[in-house]
């Protein structure tokens, strides 16, 4: 089975921008969340989709979007990127809709840089 | 609020010797706790996670770790260090129960393996 892909792997913007990945689920997985990774905060969650639903979000500016499609693919979309949107954003897949309690699945992460 | 502490950003071990990477949590609830490696330029992948069950967790790779709720502690051991064991390790917690079940992560620790 394949695992949890993303793309684009990496990115350059400038500052300003609007920028949008991709994520495809492991097949059967309905839950997807996002992350976002930087040496000095860490891992962050930004937002979790079940169905197409927004069930759970972090506490991130609404520049920070996301959705999800019937197929559970997902997307987020950063709008006005800013110096400090530079990060490894992260996606991870899981089967039900428990949140952090089902096993997720990562993917490797699309590694934005905003000049 | 949830948090989590993992003590030492950086663990330095010899090849063979024991391996010893704390964790320690806050939780109102019983938690869910969970371990995570990562590797350069890859996702996170699951070592092991605690349900409630036994205190005792086994997880993928030769790796453990102990419930210890009277410390609030989650510790990850592994009794014979290998070269590939150098990587991110992550430890995260999520409570069993309510609607905001997003997982809290700790900042990581970094694992040497010295030849």
């Amino acid at each position: 089975k394949a695992g949890v892909t993303q793309t684009p792997r990496y990115l350059i913007k400038t500052r300003g921008q609007q920028v949008t990945l991709s994520c495809s689920p492991i097949s059967g997985h309905r839950s997807v969340s996002w992350y976002q990774q930087t040496p000095g905060q860490g891992l962050q969650f930004l937002f979790e989709y079940f169905s197409e639903t927004q069930r759970n979000k972090g506490n991130f500016p609404g520049r920070f979007s996301g959705r999800q499609f019937s197929n559970s693919r997902s997307e987020m979309n950063v709008s006005t990127l800013e110096l400090g949107d530079s990060a490894l954003y992260l996606c991870a897949s899981s089967l039900g809709p428990r949140g952090g309690i089902d096993t997720q699945y990562f993917g490797p992460g699309t590694r934005l840089t905003v000049l | 609020a949830q948090s989590v502490t993992q003590l030492g950003s950086h663990v330095s071990v010899s090849e063979g010797a024991l391996v010893l990477l704390r964790c320690n949590y806050s939780s109102s609830v019983p938690p869910y706790l969970f371990w995570y490696v990562q590797y350069p330029n890859q996702g996170l992948q699951l070592l092991l996670k605690y349900t409630s069950a036994a205190t005792l967790v086994k997880g993928i790779n030769g790796f453990e770790a102990e419930f210890k709720k009277s410390e609030t502690s989650f510790h990850l051991t592994k009794p014979s260090a290998h070269m590939s064991d150098a990587a991110e390790y992550f430890c995260a917690v999520s409570p069993n129960a309510g609607n905001n079940r997003k997982l809290i992560w700790g900042l990581g620790t970094s694992l040497a393996v010295n030849p």
